[in-house]
């Protein structure tokens, strides 16, 4: 089966907290790519990371970082320092490349980050 | 980056008519285009794969005389929602694969920002 899990539905912090987001998936696909999207009140998906399943190295970017393990099949996605602007519904997402390049998103974790 | 448009960014429209949503990839050639349903509250659906110059392909429980889709171009691919009625109110997405950046090595695509449909 092809899956992502988002367990946590909603997180509330406060301002300046650090903060992480969780995505368990499943594939059998030996070639796939892991996304996560930020999407705002207005609707529009914006990109935030990809990587693919043979580059298990970490990433940060400013204030974002993204840990990727293939032995427990999770790609969390954390924010330190979260500032007002965060707050958002977050998707983490799992690319087939060998089905046509269909995207599986998980069930969207929303944060709230207050002043 | 890479643009894609969708045309119209919001409609209302009366329970039996039919409604047109334009996704036109911009700067890149899309061979490959996809259409998301969104609810409330709700996580992206894929409903349909479409393929410049062939059929589309459409999800487990997706009506595909309800929700026509064309790929005429490289550049457009168009989802017609057919007489719809209050419960197809929703959020359309589209998402277009760039066909530039197709390998294993780069795998991308490149969302439109939605139409917001609503049925009276």
């Amino acid at each position: 089966a092809q899956k992502v899990t988002q367990a946590q539905t909603e997180i509330s912090v406060v301002e300046k907290e650090d903060v992480t987001l969780d995505c368990v998936y499943e594939t059998r696909d030996t070639t796939y790519y892991l996304f996560w999207y930020k999407q705002p009140p207005s609707g529009e998906l914006v990109f935030l990371i990809r990587r693919n399943s043979f580059d298990e190295q970490n990433e940060i970017s400013g204030r974002y970082s993204w840990n990727f393990q293939k032995s427990t099949s999770s790609f969390n996605f954390t924010i330190t320092a979260s500032q007002v602007v965060d707050s958002a519904v977050y998707f983490c997402a799992l690319l087939l490349y060998n089905q046509g390049g269909k995207l599986i998103f998980g069930q969207g974790t929303e944060l709230s980050v207050k002043p | 980056g890479a643009v894609v448009s969708q045309h119209p960014s919001r409609v209302i429209c009366k329970s039996g008519t039919s409604v047109k949503i334009e996704c036109r990839s911009l700067d890149f050639q899309a061979t490959t285009m996809f259409w998301y349903r969104q609810f409330p509250k709700q996580s992206l659906m894929l409903m349909a794969t479409s393929n410049e110059g062939s059929k589309a392909t459409y999800e487990q429980g997706v009506e595909k005389d309800k929700f026509l889709i064309n790929h005429a171009s490289l550049t457009l691919s168009t989802l017609t929602v057919t007489s719809a009625h209050p419960e197809d109110s929703s959020f359309y997405i589209c998402s277009a694969r760039d066909r530039g950046t197709w390998g294993p090595d780069i795998e991308t695509q490149y969302f439109g920002p939605g139409t917001r449909l609503l049925v009276l």
